[in-house]
């Protein structure tokens, strides 16, 4: 069965250091999402591409944090400089085909700031 | 601000009872809810979806009943199993205009524990 593919799935850093998270969606998939979860609570959606344009990105904090999915496959996120406050769950979606709205979660890179 | 989210943080139940996990949402406007178990260490996983003009689907030991009138949400799990023991998180979408695809607002989860 396909996946959403995620790595690492876990990094250490220190804060003002740079980490950048890569998903490889459900091959097919055109839409491809990136959210953050805060232990105990649930996924908020930080930037959704549809092929390789930004369809939403109004929750991504801009100056630290960067998206991309330069051919429209596989995405990268990137935080630059990490702040403590950025230690969470990096959850990676794809949707595609007949059922657009049903997303497919990778298993998360799980990032701790020290 | 508008917001999906759960009325229980925990619920624990018996192995072979039923389960019942409850949802509230604020936004009239949404069309179409998900529920998603999440399993220690892993991802968000479909369970069943339901859209605004139907008010109950089933699956596989699943029922998702929506009740528009209070904005009310829940997911029943029949014969609940060790197996379902997860965090369960309702969701909805709202859709980006004439878009097919839309925002997913998730909830505050619902941790779910299986006693044998």
């Amino acid at each position: 069965e396909a996946e959403v593919a995620q790595s690492p799935r876990y990094k250490i850093t220190e804060k003002s250091q740079a980490v950048a998270f890569w998903c490889d969606p459900i091959s097919g998939h055109a839409t491809l999402y990136w959210y953050r979860q805060i232990l105990g609570q649930g996924p908020e959606l930080l930037v959704q591409f549809q092929d390789e344009s930004v369809v939403d990105d109004s929750q991504l904090p801009k100056d630290r944090f960067s998206a991309e999915r330069l051919k429209g496959v596989d995405s990268t996120l990137k935080i630059q400089p990490a702040e403590l406050g950025d230690s969470a769950m990096y959850l990676c979606a794809s949707s595609g085909g007949d059922r657009d709205n049903e997303q497919f979660f990778g298993p998360g890179t799980r990032l701790t700031v020290l | 601000g508008e917001s999906v989210g759960l009325h229980l943080p925990t619920l624990s139940v018996q192995e072979g009872d039923n389960s019942i996990i409850n949802c509230a949402y604020s936004n009239s406007a949404s069309d179409y809810f998900i529920w998603y178990k999440q399993e220690s260490g892993k991802g968000p996983q479909f369970i069943i979806d339901i859209r605004s003009n139907m008010d109950k689907r089933q699956g596989q030991r699943v029922t998702v009943l929506l009740n528009k009138t209070v904005k009310h949400l829940s997911l029943q799990i029949a014969a609940t199993q060790p197996g379902d023991s997860a965090v369960y998180f309702c969701a909805e979408i709202r859709s980006y205009g004439s878009s097919n695809t839309g925002k997913l607002i998730f909830g505050q989860g619902t941790t779910l524990q299986v006693k044998p």
